[in-house]
Formats: C-alpha cells, sequence, structure tokens
C-alpha cells in the first residue's frame, strides 16, 4: 500500500533554516508528481510546492517563493522540502503528498498524503 | 489566487441523515475540484475528485456534482465514522486553494 513518512519538523529561531524530508514506499515513486501541503489552526489548508517527477518542472505558493525549495531523490525514493528565513508564519504541520492525476498536465490532486510532521518557528 | 468558500462551516447532524456541503469559487475552476475528509490528528483523505468521481475505496454514500463556480457533496445517509471535517479544494489554477473546511458534529 502507498505510504508516505515525513521527517525533519521541530522548533526552530525565526531566520534559520530546516529540511523536510518525504520517503515514499508502495508505488513507483520515480514516475510520480509530488506536492508539500502545510495546515494550520488559523489559515487552514494550504498548499505550498509541487515538484514534477523528473524534476523538470517546480510551482510555489507566493509566500514561500525564494525561500522554500522543493527537491527529490528519485534513487532514494525521497522528496525534500528546504525551508530557509522562517518565520512565525510558517509553523504549520507540513504534509507530502501524492500527486494523483495521470493527466500530464494538470496537477493538484492529493491522492495520498503522509502523517504530517509538526514545524514550529519561535525564539 | 481563487477563493473557495464552504457553506456552513459547522452542522450538526445525526446517523442516518442525508447532508449537503456546499462549495463556491471566486472563479471557474471548471470540473478541477476535489473533496477531502480530516479526522483529529489525521491527514485530509481524498474522497471526491473531478467534482463528481469516486476516489480509491470510497463507499458510495458519497457523492459531489457541479461544475464552474458552484459544487455540492452530499452523504447519503451518514455513518458514525463519517464525523469529520470536510474541505473542498481547486486545482484548475496555481495557488491550489481549499475551502475552510465545514465540521460535521454529532446531533
Amino acid at each position: 500500500q502507498v505510504q508516505l513518512v515525513e521527517s525533519g519538523g521541530g522548533v526552530v529561531q525565526p531566520g534559520r533554516s530546516l529540511r523536510l524530508s518525504c520517503t515514499g514506499s508502495g508505488f513507483t515513486f520515480s514516475n510520480s508528481d509530488m506536492h508539500w501541503v502545510r495546515q494550520t489552526p488559523g489559515k487552514g489548508l494550504e498548499w505550498v510546492a509541487f515538484i514534477s517527477y523528473d524534476r523538470s518542472r517546480e510551482f510555489y505558493v507566493d509566500p514561500v517563493k525564494g525561500r522554500f525549495t522543493i527537491s527529490r531523490d528519485n534513487s532514494k525514493n525521497t522528496l525534500f522540502l528546504q525551508m530557509n528565513s522562517l518565520g512565525p508564519e510558517d509553523t504549520a504541520v507540513y504534509y507530502c503528498a501524492k500527486e494523483g492525476s495521470t493527466s500530464g498536465y494538470y496537477w493538484g490532486r492529493f491522492d495520498y498524503w503522509g502523517q504530517g510532521t509538526l514545524v514550529t518557528v519561535s525564539s | 489566487d481563487i477563493q473557495m468558500t464552504q457553506s456552513p462551516s459547522s452542522l450538526s447532524a445525526s446517523v442516518g441523515d442525508r447532508i449537503t456541503i456546499t462549495c463556491q469559487a471566486s472563479q471557474d475552476v471548471s470540473k478541477f475540484l476535489n473533496w477531502y475528509q480530516q479526522k483529529p490528528g489525521k491527514a485530509p483523505k481524498l474522497l471526491i475528485y473531478d467534482a463528481s468521481n469516486l476516489g480509491t475505496g470510497v463507499p458510495s454514500r458519497f457523492s459531489g456534482s457541479g461544475s464552474g463556480t458552484y459544487f455540492t457533496f452530499t452523504i447519503s445517509s451518514l455513518q458514525p465514522e463519517d464525523f469529520a471535517t470536510y474541505y473542498c479544494q481547486q486545482y484548475d489554477y496555481v495557488p491550489y486553494t481549499f475551502g475552510q473546511g465545514t465540521k460535521l458534529e454529532i446531533k
């Protein structure tokens, strides 16, 4: 069965960096487009970033552009989110999610999610 | 960004009831609308994709309809395990955006 396991969350001071990881199993990771989505009590669910299976496409939500970088290592079935210049507004549970659309040109259907990893930005 | 507005924000119902949640998009998103269920402490689960298609393994009491800017999500006969929070989400445009959620509680 499809499984996604995130790691790397924790407490970090404002302005510092953190890298999240997500390891996938039970599906062909190297053929799958992937996303990061975050959730806060205040703002709800917010899509953060997308990367295509072959790393040819990347999309980001505006508040993280220039600060966050999504990447992947298909040889290790692992997705990453490098988060720099973190602020209190980045405090959230971060989920990795697998893309469910097979169209090849429409993305944004999150068919499987990890359990999430909590990032807290606080001094 | 496209704003997704769900109604109601919360809903009390009993086992066996039929309930409907609506989702309105601030502009036309065609059929590119998903519905998710989330239980406390868990990740969201995809229930409906492309407005009306049932996700893998999702019971047939769940259904969705609509296109353009107006969508509905229905549970035909509530079961105890259905009490959760439900979200709509559009994926016609980047950034993909979610509704604020509808919390379904037991009456």
